[in-house]
């Protein structure tokens, strides 16, 4: 069974700093990853998907890599923002199903 | 593009009782799953329906069901409620089956069980 850990579960940075979020899973057999923010009480929003043949994917100030060999992906969010606090999943899917990891909140101080 | 749409919000129900939700995914979208969130066990997949046939289903028990329609609605119930089944419980949509498409979350419903 895929388990997917996301480390560290918590991160508060100031504001301007730029920052990497971790996710490793177990089996590198996967079909793409997904990274989501969640805010407090609300439903998740897709913040970029990766399939298995890429490297990374750009949106705006995100940026995902995916490193299948070492089941390892990173989120980087440059110039960070107070409107970045969220939790951040990632989600990885193995074809059959989504795994999520537990989360890392991130809080972003003014 | 409207998106992923969860009905109701939030419900209380007691122990015993049943409850169905509501997920209509966005429009053009075939699958949907359904996704159990509490603060111990984060995200736990409960199941996907893809034309109206349940793909794939997570390890619960058999009081959760669900059934998608003909337009890709999907219902989810959970009969004799118990205390640990309060939960936040997510649809997604997907336009492919299997999670190989990008996941669509909708706002959730917040089922509190007294």
């Amino acid at each position: 069974k895929q388990e997917v850990t996301q480390i560290p579960a918590a991160l508060s940075v100031p504001e301007g700093e730029n920052l990497v979020l971790n996710c490793s899973f177990t089996d590198s057999a996967i079909y793409n990853l997904q990274w989501f923010r969640q805010d407090p009480g609300k439903g998740l929003t897709s913040l970029l998907l990766i399939q298995s043949s890429q490297r990374e994917q750009t949106s705006g100030r995100l940026n995902a890599s995916l490193d299948k060999s070492s089941g390892r992906s990173t989120l980087y969010i440059a110039a960070s923002q107070p409107g970045d606090s969220a939790t951040y999943l990632c989600a990885v899917n193995t074809g059959n199903q989504f795994y999520f990891g537990t989360g890392t909140s991130l809080t972003v101080i003014p | 593009k409207a998106g992923v749409t969860q009905t109701p919000r939030y419900l209380i129900k007691t122990r015993g009782q049943q409850v169905t939700l509501s997920c209509s995914p966005i429009s053009g979208h075939r699958s949907v799953s359904w996704y159990q969130q509490t603060p111990g066990q984060g995200l736990q997949f409960l199941f996907e329906y893809f034309s109206e046939t349940q793909r794939n289903k997570g390890n619960f028990p058999g009081r959760f069901s669900g059934r998608q329609f003909s337009n890709s609605r999907s219902e989810m119930n959970v009969s004799t409620l118990e205390l640990g089944d309060s939960a936040l419980y997510l649809c997604a949509s997907s336009f492919r089956t299997g999670g190989s498409g990008e996941l669509f979350f909708g706002e959730g419903s917040r089922l509190t069980v007294l």
